[in-house]
């Protein structure tokens, strides 16, 4: 089984709809990431988490919540999607009491939104 | 201008050429350098990452750091059709930072 779960895999939704993205991880990692990616822009950070009760806006917040409900759980949530939020979204986690060395990142396999 | 750069190609080369990825970044406190693969429609995963500068080596996969420069290679040796994918360069100030990504280059090797 994979370690980060992204869910849904493919979403289709209108302009104004409120949708929800949600990520589990059994890695056991306490810092959770949420990205999107655009061809020519690479991985941009929405919202990251380093623990259950710390949440820290990204360089992209605007227009997203997020929700961490557990520490395997991190919840994205688009309030009224517009159609620049069509993109590539990916969830992340890392171990912050991993000794030595940056704290790898480990991707889910992405959910595509498509916004019309 | 981006904390880090990174042509987006794409880059398309003959098996067993010798690949050359290069990123470059704006911030001189940056201390780890990191390299992603990322497969199509796959999540990125860690390929290998280095510390300040010089070159770390993994099988056919080399990573170079020039701290004086500013600038990080990745270099593929051998390239083969498995290694067509998207790499991203990746920078941190310490090792509990948040990585910086940069826009990836789309890499096909062609058999």
């Amino acid at each position: 089984d994979a370690d980060v779960t992204q869910t849904p895999r493919n979403r289709i939704t209108k302009t104004g709809k409120r949708i929800m993205l949600e990520c589990s991880q059994t890695k056991g990692h306490d810092r959770m990431y949420w990205y999107r990616q655009d061809p020519g822009l690479g991985l941009r950070l929405i919202y990251y988490s380093f623990d259950v009760k710390d949440i820290n806006k990204g360089e992209i917040s605007d227009g997203y919540s997020v929700s961490r409900q557990a520490q395997a759980k991190f919840s994205l949530s688009l309030e009224s999607a517009i159609p620049n939020q069509t993109a590539l979204y990916f969830c992340a986690t890392s171990d912050s009491m991993l000794a030595g060395g940056p704290k790898t990142q480990y991707f889910g396999p992405g959910t595509r939104l498509l916004v019309l | 201008q981006k904390e880090v750069e990174q042509d987006p190609g794409p880059l398309s080369v003959p098996e067993g050429a010798i690949v050359s990825l290069n990123c470059t970044y704006s911030n001189s406190a940056f201390q780890y350098f990191m390299w992603y693969r990322q497969y199509s429609r796959k999540g990125p995963e860690l390929l290998m990452y280095t510390y300040s500068s010089g070159n770390k080596e993994d099988g056919r996969f080399t990573a170079q750091v020039d701290k004086s420069s500013k600038y990080i290679s990745l270099f593929i040796r051998d390239s083969q059709p498995s290694d067509s994918a998207t790499y991203l360069c990746g920078t941190l100030k310490t090792s509990y930072d948040k990585v910086i990504f940069g826009p990836g280059t789309s890499l096909s090797v062609i058999p």
